[in-house]
């Protein structure tokens, strides 16, 4: 079935290091890829995103790489501040109509 | 603020019951997405609407419904309600149809006891 996958459910970092969020994707026919962040209590709110036809994308502090050879994605935060705990999703688009999101990723950020 | 307004914030019902959940898009945008956030789930893609028109489904129950209305704000149906479907309904809206970020409410938390 359709599915987007993340392989940590939680990560902690130390408020100033960089944070690196993984997911998997299992449609090779996705071609659009989403990353949203979502606060407690807060809707999910966009972040980045990447089309299949780019292996990497930045964006103030954050960057996308995309690895269709294995199906992969990942998310890396530069110098991680406390604003940044939330939790983080993956989500693709096959060209359709609709959205899938992965199950998340909590990230907690220490000071 | 992302500009769309989901009502009400919070509902408590019974089980057996019917609610109705409203979004409004933000101004301008013509596709409205709903999903379903539960906590052993992650959020569910249900069905989308672009300018009017039902334009995708994902796993939505038969006891739900949807539809958008010439003035683009929507409303999700959800009857005959059990207590597996307490959740937060988010509804996002987007400019295009396809492939193109989506701009989240704030949720309506639905508690059925």
């Amino acid at each position: 079935g359709e599915s987007v996958g993340l392989h940590l459910p939680t990560l902690s970092v130390q408020e100033g290091d960089n944070s690196i969020i993984n997911c998997a994707y299992s449609n090779s026919a996705s071609d659009y890829f989403i990353w949203y962040k979502q606060e407690s209590g807060k809707g999910p709110q966009f972040i980045i995103d990447i089309r299949s036809n780019m292996d990497k994308r930045q964006g103030q502090r954050v960057t996308v790489l995309l690895n269709k050879t294995v199906k992969h994605l990942s998310l890396q935060i530069a110098a991680t501040q406390p604003g940044d705990s939330a939790v983080y999703f993956c989500a693709e688009n096959t060209g359709g109509f609709k959205t899938i999101f992965g199950a998340g990723t909590r990230l907690f950020v220490k000071a | 603020d992302s500009g769309v307004t989901q009502t009400p914030k919070h509902l408590i019902t019974a089980t057996g019951q019917r609610v109705t959940l409203r979004c409004s898009p933000r101004s301008g945008d013509l596709s409205v997405y709903w999903y379903q956030q539960s906590l052993d789930q992650g959020l569910q893609f249900l069905i989308q609407y672009y300018n009017g028109e039902e334009r995708a489904k994902g796993n939505i129950l038969e006891r739900f419904s949807a539809q958008q209305f010439p003035d683009l704000h929507s409303e999700l149906n959800l009857s005959s309600l059990e207590l597996g479907d307490s959740a937060l309904y988010f509804c996002a809206s987007s400019p295009r149809s396809e492939n193109t970020e989506a701009f989240f409410g704030q949720g309506t938390r639905l508690t059925v006891v």
